[in-house]
């Protein structure tokens, strides 16, 4: 079975703190795929990076990071002096080799930056 | 470059009725797939099309049914209504329908249904 748990329902923060997201995950597919997607008030989902299953480097991309642990099956993500702007709702997806391109979904972390 | 399109925002509508949902797939992409997304929720898969054929299907029942076009574009039908069924409805598009392909989500169209 595929699964993605966050279980940080809503966080919040005061700008300029820094901010763990935490996504953990559940497949039997040796080769899948993570995401992490924002979801700003409009709706849409923006993407934010893709990891497979083979690549366990951690990525930096200006405040964002991901780190990614297979042996703890964790995915998370950390914004560095975090902007009011990063106020969003973010999710983190599975996809697995096995299951076309369906993404599995988790039920999302609520980040509200207060200035 | 054309983002994914989704018409129309906002609907309303009364249980037991059928509703429509359109997307355009962003230029290029030959793959559109389904989500709902209720209140406080992570987007669920309904359904995914390739090539005008249905590639997949989530755990939603039949009376939710799409189609894909020649030009990719695609159409959600669900057809009699229930309170349930409000929620928001994202489409999403992707170069190949290859596990690990970026899927490029639209604004989603939010139905009501009363």
């Amino acid at each position: 079975a595929q699964k993605v748990t966050q279980a940080q329902t809503e966080i919040s923060v005061v700008e300029k703190e820094d901010v763990t997201l935490d996504c953990v995950y559940e497949t039997r597919d040796t080769t899948y795929y993570l995401f992490w997607y924002k979801q700003p008030p409009s709706g849409e989902l923006v993407f934010l990076i893709r990891r497979n299953s083979f690549d366990e480097q951690n990525e930096i991309s200006g405040r964002y990071s991901w780190n990614f642990q297979k042996s703890t099956s964790s995915f998370n993500f950390t914004i560095t002096a975090s902007q009011v702007v990063d106020s969003a709702v973010y999710f983190c997806a599975l996809s697995g080799a096995l299951h076309f391109n369906k993404f599995y979904f988790g039920s999302g972390t609520k980040l509200n930056v207060k200035p | 470059e054309t983002g994914v399109t989704q018409s129309p925002t906002h609907l309303i509508k009364t249980r037991g009725q059928q509703v429509t949902l359109r997307c355009s797939s962003q230029s290029g992409h030959n793959t559109v797939s389904w989500y709902q997304q209720a209140l406080g929720q992570g987007p669920q898969f309904i359904f995914q099309y390739y090539r005008e054929e249905e590639n997949g299907r989530g755990n939603f029942p039949p009376r939710f049914s799409g189609l894909q076009f020649p030009n990719y574009s695609s159409e959600l039908n669900v057809n009699a209504l229930e309170l349930d069924d409000s929620a928001l409805y994202l489409c999403a598009s992707s170069l190949t329908s290859g596990a690990g392909d970026e899927q490029f989500f639209g604004p989603g169209t939010r139905l009501t249904v009363l």
